[in-house]
């Protein structure tokens, strides 16, 4: 079965820092990966997505992610974090015709 | 605009009475599904339509009921709440091409007392 792990339920960066959030999936084919930010009490947006091609995706924001199929990852990466970044991040592979499978997310704070 | 609308975003309610969180899209998508999320659990998707009169069971679909029978609209149903259906319930569409970005409605905070 899919499946996807974001093995940091917290990080803490500090404002200005480079930053990486871990993802790892499991999947039969050639995964289809997103990545996905929740600010508080706000819903889902999509930050970038990869379906083939360049192993090195650029999205929203300043995002960027990797797709490593040695090693099952897409990372999320920025070079810079601003406190605007503070929210929760997910992690998801598309498992069924339009159907989303989550990681558990991981919580992005970002002190002064 | 495009988007997702889901109403309401708040609701407490008691245990066994029947109740419908309403979501609404404009973009003509084919694709649309509900969503739980729980602390620590992630996002847990429940039902979803792949077009009108056309639904199917997700990972978690005890005690809820979907129907679709317009384009746009894709309730959720809860007959008999229960405590353990308190969450936080997000709607989502997409073109239903498999590779299309899916849209997330502002979500729904559900309290079952």
């Amino acid at each position: 079965a899919q499946s996807v792990t974001q093995p940091d339920i917290h990080i803490t960066v500090s404002e200005g820092a480079s930053l990486e959030l871990r993802c790892n999936y499991s999947y039969g084919a050639t995964p289809y990966l997103f990545w996905y930010v929740q600010s508080p009490g706000q819903g889902l947006q999509l930050l970038l997505k990869y379906f083939s091609g360049d192993t090195l995706v650029q999205g929203i924001k300043g995002f960027e992610a990797e797709f490593k199929r040695s090693q099952s990852s897409f990372n999320l990466r920025k070079p810079s974090v601003h406190w605007s970044d503070a929210a929760e991040y997910f992690c998801a592979v598309l498992s069924g015709y339009s159907t989303l499978t989550f990681g558990k997310g991981t919580m992005l704070l970002v002190s002064p | 605009e495009a988007q997702v609308t889901q109403n309401p975003r708040y609701l407490i309610t008691v245990t066994g009475k029947k109740l419908t969180v309403t979501c609404s899209q404009n973009m003509n998508h084919e694709y649309m599904s509900w969503y739980r999320q729980d602390p620590g659990l992630g996002l847990r998707q429940i039902y979803y339509s792949m077009n009108v009169e056309v639904t199917d069971k997700g990972d978690v679909p005890e005690g809820y009921k979907v129907s679709r029978k317009e384009k746009r609209n894709f309730p959720l149903i809860l007959e008999s709440p229960s405590p353990n259906q308190t969450s936080l319930y997000f709607c989502a569409s997409s073109s239903g091409q498999g590779f299309g970005e899916q849209f997330f409605g502002p979500g729904t905070r559900l309290t079952v007392l």
